[in-house]
């Protein structure tokens, strides 16, 4: 079993619509969340990050982490096409590397 | 405020040569953090790596890799004799501190393997 899990998608919405994209994670000492956002070509970037379980929100992006299912979950509202990437979750404990999701690959249909 | 910068953005070898990989972390940044990233995967770890130190080389394949980052100069990750299931993109990315609020990633090499 993967450390972390991801739908690959594709997934395509319309624009405007609601977007949620999730994850699932094994290792229970995972305490630090992240969502990164790579365009096609390029390096991934940092998007969110998120300490133990909780909500984040920053402008149309909101992070959540359910520590009792091992839920990560990346909501984006009123998606534009400027949203359409890849979009990586990854997890880590304490003293241990990033580990990544294969990733979801989202397109925003205008 | 120059970014993670790597190096060469594209690097076509064939098979037997060596690859060279160099990554110069953002500035203040003294973590340094390899990945590969083949085609429909997600990033995968190879080496961490502070100055004149590896820390943690568990995701390193055993034979033909190496990884470097001097005192002086570039992060290196150098992969002899190449094959073909080398083909990847190679990402690096860098940190202040060994700390947890995520890494910032350059743009890759984009190695092909002919």
């Amino acid at each position: 079993q993967k450390e972390v899990e991801q739908d690959p998608g594709p997934l395509s919405v319309p624009e405007g619509a609601i977007v949620s994209l999730n994850c699932t994670y094994s290792n229970s000492a995972f305490q630090y969340f992240m969502w990164y956002r790579q365009y096609s070509r390029k390096g991934p970037e940092l998007l969110m990050y998120t300490y133990s379980s909780g909500n984040k929100e920053d402008g149309r992006f909101t992070a959540q982490v359910d520590k009792s299912s091992k839920y990560i979950s990346l909501f984006i509202r009123d998606s534009q096409p400027s949203d359409s990437a890849t979009y990586l979750c990854a997890s880590q404990s304490g003293n241990t590397p990033l580990v990544f999701g294969k990733g979801t690959r989202l397109s925003v249909i205008a | 405020n120059a970014g993670v910068m790597q190096n060469p953005r594209h690097l076509v070898r064939r098979r037997g040569q060596e690859a060279r990989l160099r990554c110069s972390p953002m500035k203040g940044h003294s973590h340094v953090y390899w990945y590969r990233q083949l085609p429909e995967e997600g990033l995968k770890f190879m080496v961490y790596l502070q100055k004149e130190n590896i820390i943690d080389e568990s995701g390193m394949p055993k034979e033909r890799f190496s990884a470097e980052f001097p005192k002086e100069g570039p992060s290196i990750l150098r992969i002899q004799q190449v094959v073909r299931g080398d083909s990847a993109a190679y990402f690096c990315a860098s940190s202040r501190d060994r700390d947890n609020y995520g890494y910032t990633f350059g743009s890759g090499t984009r190695l092909t393997v002919v």
